[in-house]
């Protein structure tokens, strides 16, 4: 009965590479969530897909960062050219709907750019 | 946009005291509102949640209250032991304008003092 799999759990990269973040749902789910969480601070939104679309990406921001949910495979989040300012926790969460359906997280990816 | 806010930012009681932490919402529209609890490190786990339709649920020694028309929700753990010594998020499930995203409250750091 595994929950919500992230990985990897730790990412350094340097300044200007790319990231990927790997997100699988619990098993039944098809809504994933993504949040960004920096130190000592709370959860922000950043996008929430179905398979194969993108229902609301009002919290990512508009350049370098993308995400997907293929047919086949886990969620993925992407950032291009990784600034300082990339680092922090991201954390995917699963639902079997949305609404009023509970959100089951990972453990999250730490990002540490260099 | 929605916006949640949680008080207090940090919260010490001793040990077999009761704790309450507030949160108000501003989108009258929200209907879903959990709890998550942090632990350091560790990922958001759901620890109770409560829906529009009711005022108040219990799960042991947590329980939750809302009131709609004053839009604030409420934690409440009484007997606390060190165990439960975390950092609290309430959220709010918004659907403004198209979007489907829970929004967080920035946390309360609650230290159980054995």
């Amino acid at each position: 009965n595994a929950g919500v799999m992230q990985n990897p759990r730790h990412l350094v990269r340097r300044r200007g590479q790319e990231a990927r973040l790997r997100c699988s749902p619990m098993k039944g789910h098809s809504h994933v969530y993504w949040y960004r969480q920096l130190p000592e601070e709370g959860l922000k939104f950043m996008v929430y897909l179905q398979k194969e679309n993108i229902i609301d990406e009002s919290g990512m921001p508009k350049e370098r960062f993308s995400a997907e949910f293929p047919k086949e495979g886990p969620s993925i989040l992407r950032i291009q050219q990784v600034v300082r300012g990339d680092s922090a926790a991201y954390f995917c969460a699963s639902s079997l709907g949305t609404g009023d359906q509970p959100q089951h997280f990972g453990d999250g990816t730490r990002l540490s750019i260099l | 946009g929605e916006n949640v806010e949680q008080h207090p930012s940090t919260l010490s009681v001793q040990e077999g005291d009761s704790a309450v932490i507030k949160c108000t919402y501003s989108d009258s529209a929200s209907n879903y509102f959990p709890w998550y609890k942090q632990e350091l490190g560790k990922r958001p786990q759901l620890i109770i949640d409560i829906r529009s339709n009711v005022g108040e649920k219990k799960d042991q020694r947590i329980a939750v209250t809302l009131n709609k028309t004053a839009k604030h929700f409420s934690l409440h753990i009484t007997e606390t032991q060190p165990e439960d010594s975390a950092v609290y998020f309430c959220a709010s499930f918004q659907t403004q304008g198209g979007s489907e995203k829970l929004v967080f409250g920035k946390g309360t750091k609650l230290t159980v003092n054995p």
